[in-house]
């Protein structure tokens, strides 16, 4: 079945640090994907997503790449604030096999210190 | 504005109770999911809906029912609660438009405790 695989973390920088949130995945076809992020309390939200391979999602900084050839999908972003420390999920959805599921990965706790 | 909502935010239940979560959303989406998450899993998938009356079985569904009576709520109900239900609960929704890849929207989530 599909899934999902990231790094778990806790990953902790200091502000203004380059950021990387790696992302692979397994499924047939040819998913859509995404990165959620959840600050603390709240629900998920859509950070960025791309549905086919070599797109570019970006999103309040933070950009990620859908390459097929690697089956990846890293978050990056290159100076990180406080206010981006949150929960990241990096999800799936693959329309052949399970229209509009997502299946997610563990989440990875990104901590941003001044 | 539209949103989801879901009610209540925190609940403490006892093993073998049945306790149901609401969720309501204002957008007039087709698609509802219910997820559940907990640390070192991330977000499963527990019953989804593509419109009323339908429903469907994700990958943790034992223990759980929903139903679709209309298109703004989808409660979920666990049948007799118990410790391993402990969690924090996701209610999400999606417009669905047929062969497009749709933004899900999360609800703020609830914290229920089974003692």
């Amino acid at each position: 079945g599909d899934s999902v695989t990231q790094m778990e973390g806790p990953v902790t920088l200091s502000e203004e640090a380059f950021l990387t949130i790696n992302c692979t995945y397994t499924a047939t076809g040819y998913p859509s994907l995404f990165w959620y992020v959840q600050y603390p309390g709240e629900g998920l939200q859509l950070l960025l997503k791309a549905t086919k391979a070599d797109d570019k999602g970006s999103n309040k900084g933070f950009e990620a790449t859908y390459r097929k050839e690697t089956t990846s999908f890293h978050l990056e972003k290159g100076s990180v604030q406080v206010s981006d420390s949150a929960v990241y999920f990096c999800a799936l959805e693959n329309s052949g096999g399970s229209n509009y599921k997502l299946t997610f990965g563990k989440g990875t706790l990104l901590t941003v210190n001044p | 504005d539209a949103e989801i909502t879901q009610s209540p935010r925190h609940k403490i239940t006892e093993t073998g109770r049945q306790v149901t979560l609401a969720c309501h959303q204002t957008w007039n989406h087709n698609n509802m999911f219910w997820y559940r998450q907990d640390l070192g899993h991330g977000l499963r998938l527990i019953h989804y809906s593509y419109g009323v009356q339908d429903t469907n079985k994700g990958e943790v569904s034992d223990g759980y029912s929903v139903s679709r009576s209309n298109t703004e709520d989808l409660p979920l109900t666990l049948e007799s609660a118990a410790s391993s239900q402990t969690s924090v609960y996701f209610c999400a929704s999606a417009q669905g438009t047929g062969g497009s890849t749709d933004t899900q929207y999360f609800g703020p989530g609830t914290r229920l405790t089974v003692l």
